[in-house]
C-alpha cells in the first residue's frame, strides 16, 4: 500500500462506547495530523506529532486522545462522545522538517455517534 | 493568527466555461499557501501550492493559482471545466514552524459542473 490509509471508513458508535481510529501512511513521513471535518465548518485541526510527540494539541476535549507509537502510525482513542462529534476525522502525514512540503491526506472515517 | 476566507460557498457553472473560485487569506508570518480538493467521500487532494518564487502557480487537473501578495489573495482559476471537476476545494495556508506543517482550512468552495 502506498499514501495514507485509514481504518475504519465508516464507525458508528454508542455514547458510552470506546472506539479508536487508526492511521497508517507509508511514505516515510515524521509527521502527523488529526483533523476533524464537521458540516457546515472548516477543517480543524486537532493534534499534531513530529517525531512521534505531540507538539500541538488545538484545545481538543479529552474524550479525545491520540497516540503515535512510531512515525508511521496514528491513532485517535474515542470515549464518551457526544452527538456533535459526528465528523468525518481525516488524518495527514506531511515530512516535519522540509518546508516545500504539502501534507498528504488519507480518505478519512466518517463517524456517527448515536 | 492566521485564517482563510473563502468568499462563495457554491459556485455552479456550465461545462467548458471558465471558472474562478477566491481565497483570501491574513497571515503574519511567511506565506506558503495550498489548494485541496475534496471528491466525495474521499479525503483531501493537493491540486497546486505557492511557496514562493513565480506568482503563478500551475498545478494537476489544469488548475492554476495567482498569489496577490497585495490583495492577500490566492485565486483558483480553470478556463474550461468538466464535469468531473464537480467536488469541494479548499485554500489552506501554512503555518510551518519545525515541527510541521499545519494547515488553516477556509471554509471550502461547492464547485457544481453543470452539463
Amino acid at each position: 500500500e502506498t499514501g495514507v490509509t485509514q481504518t475504519p471508513r465508516h464507525l458508528v458508535m454508542g455514547m458510552t462506547n470506546k472506539k479508536s481510529l487508526k492511521c497508517e501512511q507509508h511514505l516515510g513521513h515524521n509527521a502527523m495530523y488529526w483533523y476533524k471535518q464537521s458540516a457546515k465548518k472548516p477543517l480543524e485541526l486537532m493534534f499534531v506529532y513530529s517525531l512521534e510527540e505531540r507538539v500541538e494539541n488545538n484545545s481538543v476535549p479529552s474524550r479525545f486522545s491520540p497516540e503515535c507509537p512510531n512515525s508511521s502510525h496514528l491513532f485517535l482513542h474515542l470515549h464518551t462522545l457526544q452527538p456533535e462529534d459526528s465528523a468525518l476525522y481525516l488524518c495527514a502525514s506531511s515530512q516535519g522538517d522540509s518546508y516545500n512540503t504539502e501534507a498528504f491526506f488519507g480518505q478519512g472515517t466518517r463517524l456517527t455517534v448515536v | 493568527a492566521q485564517s482563510v476566507t473563502q468568499l462563495d460557498s457554491q459556485v455552479p457553472v456550465f461545462e467548458e466555461a471558465p471558472v474562478e473560485l477566491r481565497c483570501n487569506y491574513s497571515s503574519s508570518v511567511s506565506v506558503y499557501l495550498f489548494w485541496y480538493v475534496q471528491y466525495p467521500n474521499q479525503g483531501l487532494q493537493l491540486l497546486l501550492k505557492y511557496l514562493s518564487g513565480s506568482t503563478l502557480v500551475k498545478g494537476i487537473n489544469g488548475f492554476e493559482a495567482e498569489f496577490n501578495k497585495s490583495q492577500t489573495s490566492f485565486h483558483l482559476r480553470k478556463p474550461s471545466v468538466h464535469i468531473s471537476d464537480t467536488a469541494e476545494y479548499f485554500c489552506a495556508v501554512s503555518d510551518w514552524n519545525n515541527a510541521g506543517n499545519m494547515l488553516t482550512f477556509g471554509g471550502g468552495t461547492r464547485l457544481m459542473v453543470k452539463p
